[in-house]
């Protein structure tokens, strides 16, 4: 099992959609939790992070966080045309305190 | 202005010679990494440090090199042992706090002609 796995995509939701990008990860005991976003031939920029169950707001995105079912899920509400990017989850592992990063999932919004 | 510095951002090598990525941060960061990145795929992990003077191989380390003589810069060495260095180069600082995330530098986009 891959320590963090992604939604292989891509995804392609019509603009003003909500967009769903899901992550899970293998350990259990993880703390820290985030998403980043990479445009064509662009580096990862944060744009979430998540250390507490449940949800946590900021603008048009809401990350979800479900440690019981080692789940973390990035929600974009009224997609845009400009949120067309690959998204990347990245998780903190706890016994070593490296960051693992998922393959990304790419979204396109289509106008 | 707090950051992380890559240069060059294009290099072109001929096949047979060693090329140097610079990576430079002033975010006062414990930790540097290196990945690589090739069209369509994720981010692969070359090297990392974690303190000045020390440093690790990653899960793709094999034809490339890397240095940690100052806190703020980790360069990048591709050598001629590195079959297929075609890729875009990305460098990454964190602190050493369990709860802070990477950040990256701009990248390199490196090309064998």
């Amino acid at each position: 099992q891959k320590e963090v796995e992604q939604n292989s995509g891509p995804l392609s939701v019509p603009e003003g959609a909500i967009a769903s990008l899901n992550c899970t990860y293998s350990d259990r005991v993880s703390q820290s939790f985030f998403w980043y976003r990479q445009y064509s031939g662009k580096s990862p920029e944060l744009i979430m992070s998540i250390y507490s169950n449940g949800d946590k707001e900021d603008g048009r995105f809401t990350a979800q966080l479900n440690k019981a079912s080692q789940y973390v899920s990035l929600l974009i509400r009224d997609s845009q045309p400009s949120d067309s990017a690959t998204y990347l989850c990245a998780v903190i592992m706890y016994n070593n305190n490296d960051m693992r990063f998922g393959a990304g999932t790419r979204l396109t919004v289509k106008p | 202005d707090g950051g992380i510095t890559q240069s060059p951002k294009y290099l072109f090598r001929k096949e047979g010679q060693n090329v140097t990525l610079s990576c430079e941060q002033n975010l006062n960061h414990d930790a540097m990494y290196w990945y690589r990145q090739d069209p369509g795929q994720g981010l692969r992990l070359i090297y990392y440090s974690q303190i000045v003077n020390d440093f690790q191989k990653g899960d793709i380390a094999e034809g490339y090199s890397v240095s940690r003589e100052k806190k703020e810069s980790f360069p990048l060495t591709v050598t001629s042992a590195q079959k297929n260095p075609t890729a875009f180069y990305l460098c990454a600082s964190r602190s050493g706090i369990s709860t802070d995330t990477q950040y990256f530098g701009p990248g390199t986009r490196l090309t064998v002609l």
